[in-house]
């Protein structure tokens, strides 16, 4: 039983293409994350969600869209995808929003190739 | 958001006690320090979290410094398993966001 999974777990595409990366989260949580790390594995978050609402938006480019369509979701779609999108991303969720003690769990995360 | 200084690597030999350091000198009075690890090829994941007190679980425990500048995570018996990158992170209040610095990246040998 997964608690957070996410698919594809690779994904190989062209410069320019059009990619989704799934979440979806069993543990009743109201808030989601999506995080990057890039070759350097420097992790940084992107963006959060608490059910379904925008939270954080860590100036991200515009290219980058993601999408809640329930509290248990978040999916990221990129748009024209760049050589520096590069990446392995992870989904996490937490039970709830604004907390300074709330755990995150992650996701086993989707390693984006670009060439 | 204040800053924390691990260092890059450490080393330490199965079942014998591991002490990662974490320096926070500009922590203020409302951060939690947390401490996630990330194993190889996997997400992050929690180990433990304090604000003034000694913290256990039964993964570790976290000793924090009485003027709070500094903290370290204390892993009683290392195993091979417990080799992972290990992040120190200051978390301020009604924070949602994690911000992960580079990481201590422990070796355990057998």
């Amino acid at each position: 039983d997964t608690a957070v999974s996410q698919t594809p777990k690779y994904l190989v595409t062209q410069m320019g293409n059009d990619k989704s990366i799934k979440c979806e989260q069993n543990l009743g949580h109201d808030t989601m994350y999506w995080y990057k790390q890039d070759s350097k594995k420097f992790l940084k978050i992107m963006f959060s969600y608490n059910n379904k609402e925008l939270i954080i938006n860590e100036t991200v480019p515009n290219r980058f869209s993601p999408k809640s369509p329930d509290k248990a979701h978040l999916n990221l779609h990129i748009n024209s995808l760049e050589l520096g999108d590069s990446a392995v991303y992870f989904c996490a969720s937490s039970q709830f929003r604004g907390t300074s003690t709330d755990t995150q769990y992650f996701g086993p995360g989707t390693r984006l190739t670009v060439l | 958001d204040a800053k924390t200084t691990q260092p890059n690597s450490m080393e330490s030999n199965e079942e014998e006690p591991v002490h990662l350091p974490c320096n926070h000198s500009t922590i203020s009075g409302t951060d939690y320090i947390h401490w996630y690890r990330q194993l190889p090829s996997q997400g992050p994941e929690y180990v433990i979290h304090g604000l003034t007190s000694n913290v256990n679980n039964r993964m570790a425990s976290l000793a924090i410094a009485e003027d709070r500048k500094s903290s370290t995570l204390i892993l009683h018996r290392a195993t091979l398993r417990d080799a992972a990158v290990y992040y120190c992170i200051l978390r301020g209040y009604n924070t949602d966001k994690l911000i992960f610095g580079t990481g201590t990246r422990l070796q355990v040998f057998p």
